[in-house]
């Protein structure tokens, strides 16, 4: 069965980075595109972007195209969300999501950003 | 860029009542997606192209719509379908997401 497990919470202080993992099985990697989303505290869905999984190519949503950055390492099955120069607005769970329709999903990292 | 609007944005409903939430769009869509999420987990697949029921998904809910107007429909309310549901288009980049019906029990 297809399964995506993300890497567990994270509690960092303004202006510092991280890395979040999404570790993918049950299918072939490269099957699918892997697709990227925000849930801030008591607030909505929001779309981040998506990575191509064969070529590695992302493509960003508008409010995620600075300090944000999705990458693979494919021969372990792995997709990345790397978030820079945190801010206290980061403060979010993030999820990766595979297939056309979304229909696996991680359950979800938890990143809170603090002073 | 779509946007999604979602009505209500809240409602309550009643076991055995039937429930039926709306997701228009600005502009014209192919098809609508609609996700349940519980509490804080990860949403889950409902209805893919609009109307098909994803797999393990009980057949009390439906959903149909074209163009611009979309419905998901739960025939006969239970206590497990309290939650918040989303509908999001993959029509379109950026793709998008409406902003969520939270639907509890009375």
């Amino acid at each position: 069965q297809i399964q995506l497990v993300q890497s567990g919470p994270e509690l960092k202080k303004p202006g510092e980075s991280l890395k979040i993992s999404c570790k993918a099985s049950g299918y072939t990697f490269t099957d699918y595109a892997m697709q990227w989303v925000k849930q801030a505290p008591g607030k909505g869905l929001q779309y981040m972007g998506w990575i191509n999984t064969q070529t590695g190519k992302p493509t960003y949503a508008d409010d995620f195209k600075e300090r944000f950055v999705f990458s693979l390492e494919t021969s372990a099955s792995t997709a990345y969300l790397q978030i820079n120069n945190l801010k206290n607005e980061d403060t979010a769970t993030y999820f990766c999501a595979t297939h056309p329709a979304f229909a696996y999903w991680g359950q979800g990292t938890l990143v809170t950003v603090s002073s | 860029e779509i946007v999604l609007t979602q009505s209500p944005t809240t409602m309550a409903a009643s076991p055995g009542e039937k429930v039926t939430l709306t997701c228009l769009a600005s502009s014209s869509v192919n098809y609508m997606y609609w996700y349940q999420q519980k509490s804080s987990a990860s949403p889950k697949l409902l209805i893919y192209y609009t109307s098909s029921l994803a797999s393990g998904v009980p057949d009390r809910f439906s959903g149909s719509g074209s163009g611009t107007s979309y419905s998901l429909t739960i025939s006969s309310m239970e206590a497990e379908d309290a939650a918040i549901y989303y509908c999001l288009q993959l029509t379109s980049t950026p793709l998008t997401f409406g902003s969520g019906t939270k639907l509890e029990i009375k």
